[in-house]
């Protein structure tokens, strides 16, 4: 079975600069996750989406990040402009829904590191 | 005051030894717990579930306390792969189903 497919791998822009991720989660999964991963941190959740409606999105800083998941299945992450702060893993995790939230198992992908300067 | 919070170590350990920790939590409404690790530059995965009565797998074993709000994950005889970072993680039923991760606990073994 193919796993959560992200991209791209690996980024670097300048600050002021926007940037776009990519995630496409494991077939049937109806939850999908975009978190935010700062060197020397845990994985801290950006926004979640229950098929292509948002459930959560308090931590999202919307006056620069933006998410959709449009249909239902990608989603896209997007940062404009960006900031030096930004510099972190952007992680997509995607799991079957609120069965699978309490067997605590979501299905992360490999990330994209974003380095800003 | 974290809702999730470790000591991010790291634990430097010999081949063989047993090494234990510990991560708290502030909301007393928690309802699940977990341990994922997370190797080097690389995803978070599952390891276990943290149940109330206890759980063990191999030469895991997690223990939950909820009188204190703290959870523990002890690795006995440890193995150079068990080198990683050990992140905690609570479920909170907000409205609806949120995991919150801890900072993780970094764990190296040496030979």
């Amino acid at each position: 079975e193919a796993g959560v497919a992200q991209s791209p791998r690996y980024k670097i822009i300048e600050k002021r600069q926007s940037v776009a991720f990519w995630c496409n989660p494991i077939s049937g999964h109806a939850t999908l996750y975009w978190y935010q991963q700062i060197l020397g941190q845990g994985p801290k959740l950006l926004i979640q989406f229950q098929n292509n409606g948002v459930v959560d999105d308090s931590q999202l800083p919307k006056d620069r990040f933006s998410a959709e998941r449009l249909k239902g299945v990608d989603s896209t992450l997007k940062i404009q402009p960006a900031k030096l702060e930004d510099s972190a893993v952007y992680l997509c995790a995607s799991s079957l829904g609120d069965r699978a939230t309490n067997t605590g198992e979501l299905f992360f992908g490999e990330g994209s590191r974003l380095t800003v300067l | 005051r974290k809702e999730v919070e470790q000591d991010p170590g790291p634990f430097n350990v010999p081949e063989g030894a047993t090494v234990a920790f510990n991560c708290t939590y502030s909301n007393s409404a928690s309802q699940s717990f977990f341990w994922y690790r997370q190797d080097c530059r690389k995803e978070p995965k599952l390891l276990m579930s943290v149940y109330s009565s206890g759980n063990e797998d191999g030469r895991f074993t997690a223990q939950l306390n909820r009188a204190s709000q703290y959870i523990s994950l002890l690795i006995r005889d440890s193995k150079l792969s068990d080198s990683a970072t050990y992140l905690c993680v609570v479920r909170l039923n907000t409205g609806f189903q949120k995991l919150v991760f801890g900072t993780g606990t970094r764990l190296l073994v040496s030979p």
